[in-house]
Parts: structure tokens; C-alpha cells; sequence
């Protein structure tokens, strides 16, 4: 089955500076590859998605990139605010052919903290 | 659109004691996936299911769990005879067919499972 790495598990930055998590896959079919915010107590949220026919997508202060040779995807938050302090997973799963898709499987999640 | 939604919100069972959680899709969502989350830890695909279809459980025990979407209602994910280690909270996802973004899913509120 896919097996999902992230790095890393806790990341402190400056507010205002840029963050990097990186996670990479095992499965070569998996072709979707999301990450969720998810804030203490609450639900995951989708901040964005990638799927395996582009290298790279930008959704205002938010860029995820994915290298399939290497199997690698990351994520980029520029510009970093207080609010983006909050745990961050990335997923990855397979399309099925009957329209829907695989369950996803998850990275164990980047504490990321934004220091004032 | 209400999103997704899950009750109860909070759930607390003596060991023993069967817990049936219950998660309402989106509105026009066919699939639904339920996932469990250990405290400090990502998120476990346990289950994926369409109406009246078990697609995958591949992530599921094979004892004491089991996970039910009828044609009418919420899907159903029930856990018999509980024990303190089922403690965690259980998230449910659901997506939709639409051909251009079928492989987002969508995460309800969870429910936080406490075995005493």
C-alpha cells in the first residue's frame, strides 16, 4: 500500500518569513495529492491540491509543487502570518476508474508555528 | 450548503458498550470515507463506501467494526464491545461525481470517541 512521509514535524518561523514542508510517496499510481490545515480541536481544511498532470500550483500565499520522478511534493506558504499557525498534513491517493477515488493516505503532520 | 455533518460531536462509552457514529455527506455526495485520528497523530483511512456499496475496507479492523451508507440516511460507523483503545477521534469525508474535482474530499467536524 502507499506510504506517505513528511518533514518536518514541527517547523517555527518567522512571521513574515516562508515556509517549506516536503512529503514524499511510495506509490507511483497515486495521481491526487492534497494538503489539509487542521487548527486544534477542528476539522481538516483543504488548502489546496495537486494532481499528477502539472508540476506546480499557486493559490495566492499557498504553491504546491510535485516532482512524480522523485516522488516528492511540497508545500509553500510566502509571507507568513500568525493564522497560518496550525497542523498540516499532506495526502496522497489513486483515482479509481469508477470515478471516485482511493481513501487517502496521510502524512503524521507538521506542527507549523509562527512566531510574532 | 451545510457541509459535512457528524453527530455525535462528542461521544463517551464505558468498555463493553457499542458507539454508532454518523456522518451526513454534502449535499449531491455520493462517496463517503471514514477515517480515525489518535491523539498527536494523522489521519487513518479506514473505510470508503457509496450508497448501499462498501468500496474499500481495507482499513478497518476486522473485528468489532463495521460501516454501513443505506439508500436513505446517514452512513453508519458502528464499533462493538469498546475498548479503551478505540478512543480517538473519528473523522467522515465525503465528494462528489463531479468529473472535474471527484477526488476532494470534504471533512466533517469529527466525533470524539472516549472509552472509560
Amino acid at each position: 500500500g502507499e506510504n506517505v512521509e513528511q518533514h518536518p514535524s514541527t517547523l517555527s518561523v518567522q512571521e513574515g518569513d516562508s515556509a517549506v514542508i516536503k512529503c514524499t510517496y511510495s506509490d507511483s499510481a497515486s495521481n491526487y495529492f492534497p494538503w489539509y490545515k487542521q487548527e486544534l480541536g477542528k476539522r481538516p481544511q483543504l488548502i489546496i491540491d495537486i494532481r499528477s498532470n502539472v508540476g506546480e500550483k499557486k493559490d495566492q500565499r499557498i504553491a504546491v509543487t510535485l516532482n512524480k520522478t522523485a516522488k516528492h511534493f511540497s508545500l509553500h506558504i510566502t509571507e507568513t502570518q500568525p493564522e497560518d499557525s496550525a497542523v498540516y498534513f499532506c495526502a496522497a491517493s489513486t483515482q479509481d476508474s469508477g470515478g471516485g477515488a482511493d481513501g487517502l493516505t496521510f502524512g503524521k503532520g507538521t506542527h507549523l508555528i509562527i512566531q510574532p | 450548503n451545510a457541509g459535512v455533518m457528524q453527530n455525535p460531536r462528542h461521544l463517551v462509552r464505558r468498555r463493553g458498550q457499542e458507539a454508532r457514529l454518523r456522518c451526513s455527506p454534502m449535499k449531491g455526495h455520493s462517496h463517503v470515507y471514514w477515517y480515525r485520528q489518535l491523539p498527536e497523530e494523522g489521519l487513518k483511512f479506514m473505510v470508503y463506501l457509496q450508497k448501499e456499496n462498501i468500496i474499500d475496507e481495507s482499513g478497518m479492523p476486522k473485528e468489532r467494526f463495521s460501516a454501513e451508507f443505506p439508500k436513505e440516511g446517514p452512513s453508519i460507523l458502528r464499533i462493538q464491545q469498546v475498548v479503551r483503545g478505540d478512543s480517538a477521534a473519528y473523522f467522515c469525508a465525503s465528494s462528489p461525481r463531479l468529473r472535474a474535482e471527484f477526488e476532494t474530499q470534504y471533512f466533517g467536524p469529527g466525533t470524539r470517541l472516549l472509552v472509560l
